[in-house]
């Protein structure tokens, strides 16, 4: 199995600052990484897929990039309503394997 | 737009089977994939598998082989897990969710398995 490691698992920032999670992939999967938000109660939303394509509908704050197994997440300005848990999923190769979670707080 | 309406929550005892359902609305139900996922505070999030909507080809984790079923009936749009043989292991949040990588997910269902 893949296996993708998830960094930090938790992070506190302040509104209006630059965020980034990392995702890095125990071999390599091109593009085929996906993240996701999840905040308490609710269902997953999809935020980036193919780790660098914009879900529709999702702020442009958010973007992917990715350089080899090293995936990540930016968030441009922190919003209030961004406060929630970011995790990454592979779909290059089964069995798909999430990332632990990171769990973004507000400082 | 796209739904994914899953079933309500589920109290079960230790050797027993649940089935639980997810009705797809807003899009050609096969037309994608529906793909399930298991959600714990200690393990985090976990792929099960999918099925191929279509067809009804599935594609499970070997983890999740013998445990989860994966079927749809395509006359009513809904695809469905079956989870059997249950241990307190299998206590969990489900989703469902359309594709195989999850564009669209469901609102989850929480099977609590308890004697």
């Amino acid at each position: 199995d893949i296996q993708v490691t998830q960094s930090p698992s938790s992070l506190l920032a302040s509104l209006g600052e630059r965020v980034t999670i990392t995702c890095q992939t125990s071999q390599s999967i091109s593009n085929n990484l996906n993240w996701y938000q999840q905040k308490p109660g609710q269902a997953p939303m999809l935020l980036i897929y193919y780790a660098t394509s914009l879900q529709t509908g999702m702020p442009s704050r958010f973007s992917g990039q990715y350089s080899g197994r090293s995936f990540t997440l930016t968030i441009t300005s922190l919003e209030p309503e961004d406060i929630a848990n970011y995790f990454c999923l592979q779909h290059y190769s089964a069995p798909y394997t999430f990332g632990a979670g990171t769990k973004l707080e507000l400082k | 737009q796209v739904q994914l309406q899953q079933s309500g929550a589920e109290l079960a005892k230790p050797g027993s089977s649940v089935k639980i359902s997810c009705k797809a609305s807003g899009y050609t139900f096969t037309s994608y994939y529906i793909s399930w996922i298991k959600q714990t505070t200690g393990q985090g999030l976990e792929y099960i598998g999918y099925i191929n909507t279509g067809s009804g080809g599935t594609n499970y984790n070997e983890k999740f082989k013998g445990k989860a079923t994966l079927t749809v009936d395509k006359s009513s749009s809904t695809a469905f897990m079956q989870l059997s043989s249950l241990t307190p292991d299998d206590s969990a949040v489900y989703y469902c969710a359309r594709r195989n990588y999850g564009d669209y997910w469901g609102q989850g269902v929480m099977v609590t398995v308890s004697s």
